[in-house]
């Protein structure tokens, strides 16, 4: 079946640090890829997407790039800031008929610390 | 941000016992879904549904059942409460089958004792 693995956390980083988060998926279809986030308290929140391979997926500073070859859909971000606390959530969803069903990863925390 | 709200919030129930989550859209979707997040677990689909009266079963629906009579709601029902149901329930709506994003609603913390 479809599967996500990500990266164990939790991490901490220090602000303006550099953020990778990695993701790795199994599909047995053509997935498309989602990162969602969600801050304390709340629910969850689209990142940003990519549908197709190679595709960029970017949006508040953070980019992800589809990669076929590896299965991978890696989340970065250059400088992180104490805002950027949060779970993040690496996702697929392959179409079956008329519905498309997400498959999470288990989330990664993120601490960023000042 | 879509609309999506959830009810109750909180909720402190006791095993053995009936329980009713709603989710209501003003978004009018036709998909829409229940998850349950546990720690280690990620979110998992619990049921979803395709359409008024259309319903169909996510990979831990054991010991739920939905109901769907309007486009707006769509009801999670913990036929007899146990403590493994003890869980923070999150509903979504997608709009069409060739629109794959979820929105998702603030989520409702379940404490089954």
């Amino acid at each position: 079946g479809d599967s996500v693995t990500q990266m164990e956390g939790p991490v901490t980083l220090s602000e303006e640090a550099f953020l990778t988060i990695n993701c790795t998926y199994t599909a047995t279809g053509y997935p498309s890829l989602f990162w969602y986030v969600q801050y304390p308290g709340e629910g969850l929140q689209l990142l940003l997407k990519a549908t197709k391979a190679d595709d960029k997926g970017s949006n508040k500073g953070f980019e992800a790039t589809y990669r076929k070859e590896t299965t991978s859909f890696h989340l970065e971000k250059g400088s992180v800031q104490v805002s950027d606390s949060a779970v993040y959530f690496c996702a697929l969803s392959v179409g079956g008929g008329s519905n498309y069903k997400l498959t999470f990863g288990k989330g990664t925390l993120l601490t960023v610390n000042p | 941000d879509a609309g999506i709200t959830q009810s109750p919030r909180h909720k402190v129930t006791e095993t053995g016992t009936p329980v009713t989550l709603r989710c209501h859209q003003t978004e009018n979707h036709r998909y829409m879904y229940w998850y349950r997040q546990d720690p280690g677990h990620g979110l998992r689909l619990i049921h979803y549904s395709y359409g008024v009266k259309d319903t169909d079963k996510g990979e831990v629906s054991d010991g739920y059942s939905v109901s769907r009579s309007k486009t707006e709601d769509f009801l999670l029902t913990l036929e007899s409460a146990t403590s493994s149901q003890t869980s923070v329930y999150f509903c979504a709506i997608s709009e069409s089958s060739t629109e794959e994003t979820q929105y998702f609603g603030p989520g409702t913390r379940l404490l089954v004792l």
